[in-house]
């Protein structure tokens, strides 16, 4: 089955810097990589996903990247602010027409952005 | 408003009690999943399904038990709550029938259990 690794576990910046979080995938059939943000007593929220097909997308402040040949993809989060201070979950999983299986979470990174 | 809603949000039980955790969905999803919490931590799957009678283990079945008799109602059951089943449990849903993307996977609130 699916394996995801993420790194750091524990990310600190200062406010205004970026932040890069990293993660791997071992399974070449996943097609699908969310990325969760979870602030401190609250659900986990998607602020950003990839499918296979494509190698990079941003929103604002926000872009994930996908290296599909090295099953890798990562989230970079520009000028950073305190209220992006949470835990961010990676994922992937495949989905669509040729099948779905659930998606499996990486372990999380805590980002501290310091003002 | 299309939403997940959990009840109960916090839970304070026995050790050996029975406790049923609720979920309903108006997503009008077809596919919803049960994790377990601990605050900040992994996200561990433990049932899930992807339509009306069926459903699936996850890693940590965590010896509970779901069902899927409507589509929009998922409950998890702990027959004998113990302490290693302190922790926060949200559920989940996605697919088919729901106003956001095909894929995006939403979250209820979460159901707080304590059992002593």
């Amino acid at each position: 089955g699916e394996n995801v690794e993420q790194h750091p576990s524990t990310l600190s910046v200062q406010e205004g810097d970026s932040a890069v979080i990293k993660c791997t995938y071992s399974d070449s059939a996943s097609n699908y990589f969310p990325w969760y943000k979870q602030e401190l007593g609250k659900r986990p929220q998607l602020i950003i996903d990839i499918r296979s097909n494509v190698g990079e997308k941003k929103d604002q402040r926000i872009a994930v990247t996908l290296n599909k040949t090295a099953k890798h993809f990562s989230l970079h989060i520009t000028e950073t602010q305190p209220e992006d201070s949470a835990v961010y979950f990676c994922a992937a999983s495949r989905a669509g027409i040729s099948g779905n299986t659930p998606l499996v979470f990486g372990k999380g990174t805590r980002l501290s952005v310091i003002a | 408003e299309a939403d997940i809603y959990q009840t109960p949000r916090y839970l304070v039980i026995g050790t050996g009690k029975k406790i049923t955790l609720e979920c309903s969905q108006t997503m009008g999803h077809d596919k919803m999943y049960w994790y377990q919490q601990d605050p900040g931590m992994e996200l561990h799957l433990i049932h899930y399904s992807y339509g009306v009678n069926s459903t699936e283990k996850g890693d940590l079945s965590s010896e509970s038990t779901v069902s899927r008799i409507r589509t929009e109602h998922f409950p998890l059951t702990l027959e004998s709550a113990r302490p290693s089943h302190t922790s926060q449990y949200l559920c989940a849903s996605s697919g088919v029938g729901g106003p956001r993307s095909f894929y995006e996977q939403y979250f209820g609130p979460g159901t707080r259990l304590t059992v002593t």
